[in-house]
């Protein structure tokens, strides 16, 4: 299993402002994916992000809102801009383990006033 | 094309009684099927996997879990609940496409077990 660290664990912002989360793995890994918890409900899948190429969104994620950087194989960052209230979240990093399992870390949570 | 329904959101047992947390999946692939745990202001721990093989998985804490294709089924249980296992607990199905893993987990919607003293 890898482990996973994220900064920041929480924060409260204002409105309007954008907030960068910070994902670092002990091992290289090839894929990480950036997954958002709404209180109360499932994990959804924001984007998979691949180093050395742009990230790929699902439905109803664009990269204007959430840009990702991935410069190597051992760190990623998600961005959440423009904020709003909506955007108060969990949002979780994770990595893919040899059988398809992922590992998360910690979580980022977000609240935006 | 893959989903997870979790039926009950909320599941309330007494200490040492049967926990059963149900799961069912659609998979148009071979499914690879996980549970998660999620203590409060935690991430998400994998408890346990199916990926092929046997179809009963045992995991930590002492969970189990048993992959029923006829019935679409992995449904999660531990003979003696703990009030330490009170948790929001996911299942989550994906699927091998070709020579690797979708590496998509779609997750269910949860279920939130409360363990009575």
């Amino acid at each position: 299993s890898a482990v996973i660290s994220q900064k920041p664990s929480r924060d409260i912002c204002q409105r309007g402002t954008s907030l960068t989360i910070q994902c670092q793995v002990d091992s290289q890994v090839t894929m990480m994916f950036w997954y958002r918890q709404q209180p109360g409900q499932s994990l959804t899948l924001i984007a998979t992000a691949n180093q050395g190429s742009e990230a790929t969104y699902e439905s109803g994620f664009v990269i204007d809102k959430f840009p990702i950087s991935r410069p190597n194989l051992t760190f990623s960052t998600l961005t959440v801009s423009n904020m709003s209230p909506e955007d108060s979240s969990i949002y979780l990093c994770s990595v893919v383990g040899q059988n398809g399992e992922l590992f998360f870390g910690e979580g980022s949570r977000l609240t935006v006033l | 094309a893959q989903s997870v329904t979790q039926l009950g959101s909320h599941v309330s047992v007494s200490e040492g009684a049967l926990v059963l947390l149900r799961c069912n999946y659609s998979s148009s692939v071979p499914p690879y099927l996980f549970w998660y745990v999620q203590y409060p202001n935690q991430g998400l721990q994998l408890l346990l996997k199916y990926t092929t093989g046997a179809t009963l998985v045992k995991g930590i804490n002492g969970f189990e879990a048993e992959f029923k294709k006829s019935e679409t089924s992995f449904h999660l249980t531990k003979p003696s609940a703990h009030m330490s296992d009170a948790a929001e607990y996911f299942c989550a199905v994906s699927g091998w496409m070709g020579g690797g893993a979708t590496n998509k987990l779609i997750f269910g919607t949860g279920t939130l077990l409360a363990v009575q003293p």
